[in-house]
């Protein structure tokens, strides 16, 4: 099983509609939760880290179920900008804080 | 935000040379550089712990003898590709740790390699 786990999509949405991204990990242990965005053949950018309580950024929102091992990220009024694959990322303190990336899941925004 | 560069950010090789990818922390300095590796489709893979000043730990599964990674200062890791194969070719990804205010990774533009 891999540690970080995605749908691959693509998920396919209409401008303006709310899309929501689902993530789960294995280890138990893990202490940092993150989204990143990458845009096709660049480097990952940080989005937002994920925090128990939820926190919300703009149109994003991210939230983490610690019990159930699970991340989501929730994009409202969705823009053509959107368009990237969005990676979830885990980072575990034990091992040299060490970043574990999911595949990630593809976003494509259309008029 | 810091910024990491890389160079060169993309190479085509014959097969059997050598590729040296430099990574740079153009505005802070990083005891810690990371190397990743990032196949199409797939997630990127963390191939090497870079410390300055000291060995490189290497994730199971990578030959420490064909990836060569040298930090010798605070600004500067490099990976090199040693007698590179059409198998090596990737999209090659480096980032620079930074811990305060708070524990962060900066991340190079990449560097895309093909062997021929």
């Amino acid at each position: 099983r891999k540690e970080v786990e995605q749908d691959p999509g693509p998920f396919n949405v209409p401008e303006g509609a709310t899309v929501a991204f689902n993530c789960t990990y294995s280890n138990s242990a893990s202490q940092s939760f993150f989204w990143y965005r990458q845009d096709c053949r660049k480097e990952p950018k940080l989005l937002m880290s994920v925090y128990s309580s939820g926190n919300e950024d703009g149109r994003f929102t991210a939230q983490l179920n610690r019990a159930s091992q699970y991340i989501s990220l929730l994009i409202r009024d969705s823009k053509l900008s959107d368009s990237a694959t969005y990676l979830c990322v885990v980072r575990n303190t034990g091992g040299g804080n060490k970043l574990t990336f999911g595949t990630g899941t593809q976003l494509k925004v259309e008029l | 935000g810091a910024v990491v560069s890389q160079h060169p950010s993309w190479v085509i090789c014959k097969s059997g040379t050598s590729v040296k990818i430099e990574c740079r922390s153009l505005d802070f300095q990083a005891t810690t550089m990371f190397w990743y590796r990032q196949f199409p489709k797939q997630s990127l893979m963390l191939m090497a712990t870079s410390n300055e000043g000291s060995k490189a730990t290497y994730e199971q599964g990578v030959e420490k003898d064909k990836f060569l990674i040298n930090h010798a200062s605070l600004t500067l890791s490099t990976l090199t590709v040693t007698s590179a194969h059409p198998e090596d070719s990737s999209f090659y990804i480096c980032s620079a740790r930074v811990v305060a205010p708070q524990e962060t990774q900066y991340f190079g533009p990449g560097t895309r390699l093909l062997v021929l």
